[in-house]
């Protein structure tokens, strides 16, 4: 079955660039979307078709594509970001939701 | 604003049938411009999806479940629900409705989940 790859854990101090990256063979071709999750919270949608930002969601989130990786960036990261993320796209057989494992980022 | 509830049993005993259904308020299921879709997340592992449903009565499931899963709509309550059978205790989880932008263009591809529900735990458990 189709995989998508993130780094377990991310760790940045306040004010910093937090880099969380997807990586997928399909990505080249499907858009890509991105989740917040806080502890005992449902998921947010922070990015959608790569780098479209939801109104609401602060302009420090951003999203870019090259290749089979995606990115999500956070800049002049906050405490209030420490979260889970996750990256979600479709395989290319028809599966639209396939989620990447998520990445836990700390905020230092 | 769009708001999705889930509800149903916190307790389902091993290989018997899980029964959640997700209420909309603020909104439609008869809407064609959405997906209504559910998603779980086992404790302490992330995200897995497990289906959608077009208020046409359409569906498509993960191939993981597909053989134990049925979504359906019901436009006359505005709710659409999950059955999951045959469970065991890898199926324990929260469990989340969420409703989905889409288009299946090949040339502009896209389905996201733009508004979750809260989520509901289901323990599957003698």
């Amino acid at each position: 079955s189709y995989e998508l790859t993130q780094p377990p854990s991310v760790s940045v101090s306040p004010g910093q660039t937090a880099r969380i990256t997807c990586s997928g063979d399909a990505l080249p071709k499907q858009y890509a979307y991105w989740y917040q999750q806080k502890p005992g919270q449902a998921p947010v949608l922070v990015i959608y078709k790569d780098s479209e930002r939801p109104s609401g969601i602060p302009e420090r989130f951003s999203g870019s594509s090259s290749g089979t990786t995606v990115t999500l960036t956070i800049s002049g990261v906050q405490a209030e970001d420490e979260a889970d993320y996750y990256c979600q796209s479709a395989d290319s057989s028809g599966t639209p939701g396939v989620f990447g494992g998520g990445t836990k980022l700390t905020v230092l | 604003q769009v708001q999705l509830q889930e509800s149903g049993p916190g307790l389902v005993k091993p290989s018997e049938t899980l029964s959640l259904t997700c209420t909309v308020s603020g909104g439609s299921v008869s809407s064609g411009s959405y997906y209504w879709s559910w998603i779980r997340q086992p404790p302490g592992k992330g995200l897995e999806w497990i289906g959608y449903i077009y208020y046409s009565g359409s569906t498509n499931y993960n191939p993981s479940l597909k053989s134990r899963v049925t979504i359906s709509v019901d436009t006359s309550k505005n709710q659409f629900s999950l059955k999951l059978s045959s469970v065991t205790a890898a199926d324990t989880a929260v469990y989340y409705c969420a409703r989905a932008r889409y288009n299946w263009n090949p040339r502009d591809y896209y389905y996201y989940m733009d508004v979750w529900g809260k989520g509901t735990t289901v323990t599957v458990s003698s």
